[in-house]
């Protein structure tokens, strides 16, 4: 059965203090990994599709990268707005994907 | 605006009932897929329908069934309602991508409805 960890569960971060949220997966037969932010009541927001080690990929103020038997998803100075929950999820053979319970990112300005 | 949509948004109802979600995918897309979200259990995939045929099926219950119309949309029904099916439902939708030359499909991201929250009391 494919699983997702994702750490830490909640990180609190200052505006411009950069970090990295980490995801950690076991599947069989990865076809892709994704990225999604979801703000409190809604729905998830597609952010990354990454499909083999070593991609990476960026929009804004976030990056993706992939490796073998993890993700991270750095944040380059961040501000209040980038507060939200970040779901990472992978999409195994079985045509299923499989999230992880997410990170909430809080930035305090 | 993810272009998927969702109806209700609201939904209150009592043990033992029956309700009917409704989704209609973004234009174009093929797949629709049915997700339930509790605060203990995180995101949780049901069940997936691809141009009217259901694909793939996940963690959903047999008082749980969905279908997806000729014009794509798609229904969840919830039936026998109990305490714990209180939840967020959403909806996605994705284009599916063809593969290489051996034809295979893989399925390309996927885009969020707004979610039904369904209380059942």
């Amino acid at each position: 059965e494919d699983q997702v960890t994702q750490s830490p569960e909640a990180l609190r971060l200052q505006e411009g203090e950069s970090s990295s949220l980490n995801c950690s997966y076991t599947v069989s037969g990865l076809r892709g990994l994704f990225w999604y932010r979801q703000d409190p009541g809604k729905g998830p927001e597609f952010l990354f599709t990454l499909y083999s080690a070593g991609e990476e990929k960026e929009k804004e103020r976030l990056k993706a990268t992939l490796t073998k038997k993890e993700s991270f998803l750095h944040i380059t100075a961040p501000k209040p707005e980038d507060s939200a929950t970040y779901l990472c999820a992978v999409w195994g053979s079985n045509y299923k994907l499989t999230f992880g319970k997410g990170t909430l990112l809080t930035v305090n300005p | 605006d993810s272009g998927v949509t969702q109806t209700p948004k609201h939904l209150i109802t009592a043990t033992g009932q029956r309700v009917t979600l409704r989704c209609s995918p973004r234009s174009g897309d093929l797949s629709v897929y049915w997700y339930q979200q509790s605060l203990d259990q995180g995101l949780q995939f049901l069940i997936q329908y691809y141009n009217g045929e259901e694909r793939a099926k996940g963690n959903i219950l047999e008082r749980f069934s969905a279908q997806q119309f000729p014009d794509l949309h798609s229904e969840l029904n919830l039936s026998s309602l109990e305490l714990g099916d209180s939840a967020l439902y959403f909806c996605a939708s994705s284009i599916p991508i063809q593969g290489a030359a051996s034809g295979s499909v893989s399925y390309n991201e996927q885009f969020f409805g707004p979610g039904t929250r369904l209380t059942v009391l």
